[in-house]
């Protein structure tokens, strides 16, 4: 079955660190790939989203992510986190094979002050 | 503005007692969906929309209703709530899948208690 496994449960950080999130999606075919972030007590919105041409997808608030398709992965990551960035994290991948949007589990970020 | 609007915000209830959740959009997006969000769970797809009159389950549809009679609105049905369904909900809404414009708009999420 089609699954998105985001690897990381659970990430604590101190300001100033580098972060990378982990995700693998298991579809063939032609995907769409996203970030989606959720500060505490608000909705998701979208943090950045890869359709097709660089691998290298730069979003908002300094987070880009990485297109490997050889390695079907889509990993997040930031030179420098700041306390703000402490949120959950998911990653979804719509497939064309498919027609469907899978949710990773999430990823709950803590970066302390 | 753009947005997804949701009602209401949090609802505690009683084992069997039938409710609506609204989901209403004004971007004219075609699709519409629910999902459920529980810890450890990430967002699981209930039912989806691909427009009006049009609407297929998804991953976790038992329990819950939906309708889409209008473009703009799509209510989530508990006919018979049970504390299992306790969970936090959300409606989006999106110009695909089907096009090029993926990106889903999220509503605030309705923290939905069944006692």
């Amino acid at each position: 079955a089609q699954s998105v496994s985001q690897h990381n449960h659970h990430v604590i950080l101190s300001e100033a660190a580098s972060l990378e999130l982990g995700c693998n999606y298991s579809y063939g075919g032609t995907v769409n790939l996203f970030w989606y972030v959720q500060y505490p007590g608000q909705h998701l919105q979208l943090l950045l989203k890869y359709f097709s041409g660089d691998p290298l997808v730069k979003g908002i608030k300094g987070f880009e992510a990485e297109f490997i398709k050889s390695k079907f992965s889509f990993n997040l990551r930031k030179p420098s986190v700041q306390w703000s960035d402490t949120a959950e994290y998911f990653c979804a991948v719509y497939s064309s094979n498919t027609g469907k949007l899978i949710f990773g589990q999430g990823t709950t970020l803590q970066v302390k002050p | 503005e753009a947005q997804v609007t949701q009602n209401p915000r949090y609802l505690i209830t009683v084992t069997g007692k039938k409710l609506t959740v609204t989901c209403s959009q004004n971007m004219n997006h075609e699709y519409m969906s629910w999902y459920r969000q529980d810890p450890g769970l990430g967002l699981r797809q209930i039912y989806y929309s691909m427009n009006v009159e049009v609407t297929d389950k998804g991953d976790v549809p038992e329990g819950y209703k939906v309708s889409r009679k209008e473009k703009r609105n799509f209510p989530l049905i508990l006919e018979s709530p049970s504390p299992n369904q306790t969970s936090l909900y959300f409606c989006a809404s999106s110009l695909g899948p089907g096009t090029g414009a993926y990106e889903q708009y999220f509503g605030p999420g309705t923290r939905l208690t069944v006692t």
